[in-house]
C-alpha cells in the first residue's frame, strides 16, 4: 500500500523555469493538500482540494497553481521559480476535510 | 496571535522518563486535535488524534485536551531515544474547516 507518492523527490531549478510537482494516493480520500515546509515556519498550507474538481488557496498561494486531475491526483505547479521557493513541499491527503492528514515523503526543491 | 501555538524546545529528557510536549490554538471551536512526529528529513506521521475533551492513551503516548483552555499536551512516558523527533500539534479550526499546525517542538532523548 503506497499511501501519497510524491515526484520528484529532489529537483534543481534555475531562476524562471517552471516545474511541476505530482502528487498521487491511492486510499480513496477525498481531500489533498500542498504544503510547504521552511526551518522556523512549520507547514504552511499553499492550496487544497477538498474534493475532485474543487481547488482553493491556503495560507501561502502566490506563484503557485495546481490541479486536480481526478480523485488520485493533484499536482503543483511553479509557473516561473523563484530563489524563495526553494523549501521542501509535501503533498497530503484525508478522507474529508475534518480527518488526519496522510502525507508523502516530499520534495525537496532548489531554486538558484 | 499565530493559530497553533508549541514551544520551539529544544526539550531534552533522559531516557525512560516522561516528555511533555504543548500547544494551543485560538478557535474556541476547534473540533479536530492531531498530533504529529517528523524525524529529521522526513515527512510528518500522524500519531495521535483526539476529539472530546480529557485524556486518550495509546501505547506510551496520551494526548490530553481542554478545550476550555484551549490547550492540548502529548506525554510520552517511558522515553527512549527513538522517540527524538520534532513534534507537530494539528488543528482543524471550526470556523475555516482549515488545518493549521504549530511550528513543533524538537524532543531529544539523551540516553
Amino acid at each position: 500500500n503506497a499511501g501519497v507518492t510524491q515526484t520528484p523527490k529532489f529537483q534543481v531549478l534555475k531562476t524562471g523555469q517552471s516545474m511541476t510537482l505530482q502528487c498521487a494516493q491511492d486510499m480513496n480520500h477525498n481531500s489533498m493538500y500542498w504544503y510547504r515546509q521552511d526551518p522556523g515556519m512549520g507547514l504552511r498550507l499553499i492550496y487544497y482540494s477538498a474534493s475532485e474538481g474543487t481547488t482553493d488557496k491556503g495560507e501561502v498561494p502566490n506563484g503557485y497553481n495546481v490541479s486536480r486531475l481526478n480523485k488520485r491526483e493533484f499536482s503543483l505547479r511553479l509557473e516561473s521559480a523563484a530563489p524563495s521557493q526553494t523549501s521542501v513541499y509535501f503533498c497530503a491527503s484525508s478522507e474529508t476535510r475534518s480527518q488526519p492528514q496522510h502525507f508523502g515523503d516530499g520534495t525537496r526543491l532548489s531554486i538558484l | 496571535q499565530k493559530e497553533v501555538e508549541q514551544n520551539s524546545g529544544p526539550l531534552s529528557v533522559p531516557e525512560g522518563a516522561i516528555a511533555s510536549l504543548n500547544c494551543t490554538y485560538s478557535d474556541r471551536v476547534s473540533q479536530s486535535f492531531f498530533w504529529y512526529r517528523q524525524y529529521s528529513g522526513k515527512s510528518p506521521e500522524l500519531i495521535m488524534s483526539i476529539y472530546s475533551n480529557g485524556d486518550k492513551e495509546d501505547g506510551r503516548f496520551t494526548a490530553q485536551l481542554n478545550k476550555a483552555s484551549q490547550y492540548v499536551s502529548l506525554l510520552i512516558r517511558d522515553s527512549q531515544p527513538s522517540d527524538s523527533a520534532t513534534y507537530l500539534c494539528a488543528v482543524n479550526m471550526q470556523r475555516s474547516n482549515q488545518f493549521y499546525f504549530g511550528t513543533g517542538t524538537s524532543l531529544t532523548v539523551i540516553p
